[in-house]
């Protein structure tokens, strides 16, 4: 079957830099998308991967490892509005997009 | 520009009635979706569009119909609510087909329905 990981909740401090790690195990893989969904609103895009490596856009990054099956969001210098939920979707041999649950993060001041 | 709308935001029903949930795109995009989001669970696809005229079933299409008799319509029929269907769903499109590596999702804003 398809499968992919992401903890569920997460909790980091203003101005801190937190790591959200994504694993999955797809059949087939035609790149990766971390969208983010603040509560009770739509989720939105915020990068694609397709190849290894690192992909930075301002305070976000993402990074992929397609050998690895695995897949990491890093957020910089956050900030409160940064509060939401954090999704990870890979795209399969089918071009279908199969996402996982989404990682909660709270931010503290 | 509004991008994706939906309609109803929110709906309360009784469980044996016929529904449709209706989503609109303005950006002249190939590919429509339905997802529905469970607490816990992640974007199930109910049923996609390639491109107007031509529908997919996806994860869990049971107890769903779609059509698409154009570019910007894409509606979602429960043609006998269960208290099972009460979910968020959310409408997507995405510029090129479902064939394109790179194809970002656009989301609607999402109805929330309940099922009683």
């Amino acid at each position: 079957g398809q499968n992919i990981d992401q903890p569920t909740e997460m909790t980091a401090t203003e101005g801190a830099i937190v790591q959200i790690n994504c694993t999955y195990q797809t059949s087939g893989f035609n790149g990766l998308f971390w969208y983010q969904q603040h509560a009770g609103e739509a989720p939105t895009f915020l990068s694609y991967n397709v190849l290894d490596g690192l992909e930075e856009k301002g305070r976000f990054s993402s990074f992929l490892s397609r050998s690895k099956g695995y897949s990491y969001l890093l957020l910089k210098e956050l900030q409160m509005k940064d509060s939401a939920s954090y999704l990870c979707a890979v795209l399969d041999s089918n071009y279908q997009l199969i996402w996982g649950a989404g990682t909660k993060l709270i931010i503290k001041p | 520009i509004a991008g994706i709308t939906q309609a109803p935001t929110s709906q309360i029903l009784a469980a044996g009635r016929r529904m449709t949930l209706r989503c609109t795109q303005d950006m002249r995009h190939n590919a429509m979706y339905w997802y529905r989001q469970d607490l816990g669970l992640g974007l199930r696809l109910i049923h996609y569009s390639n491109t107007a005229g031509t529908t997919g079933k996806g994860e869990v299409p049971d107890g769903y119909s779609v059509s698409r008799a154009n570019t910007d319509d894409f509606p979602l029929t429960l043609a006998s609510a269960v208290p099972s269907q009460t979910s968020v769903y959310f409408c997507a499109s995405s510029p090129g087909t479902s064939g394109s590596s790179y194809n970002e999702q656009f989301f609607g804003p999402g109805t929330r329905l309940t099922v009683l």
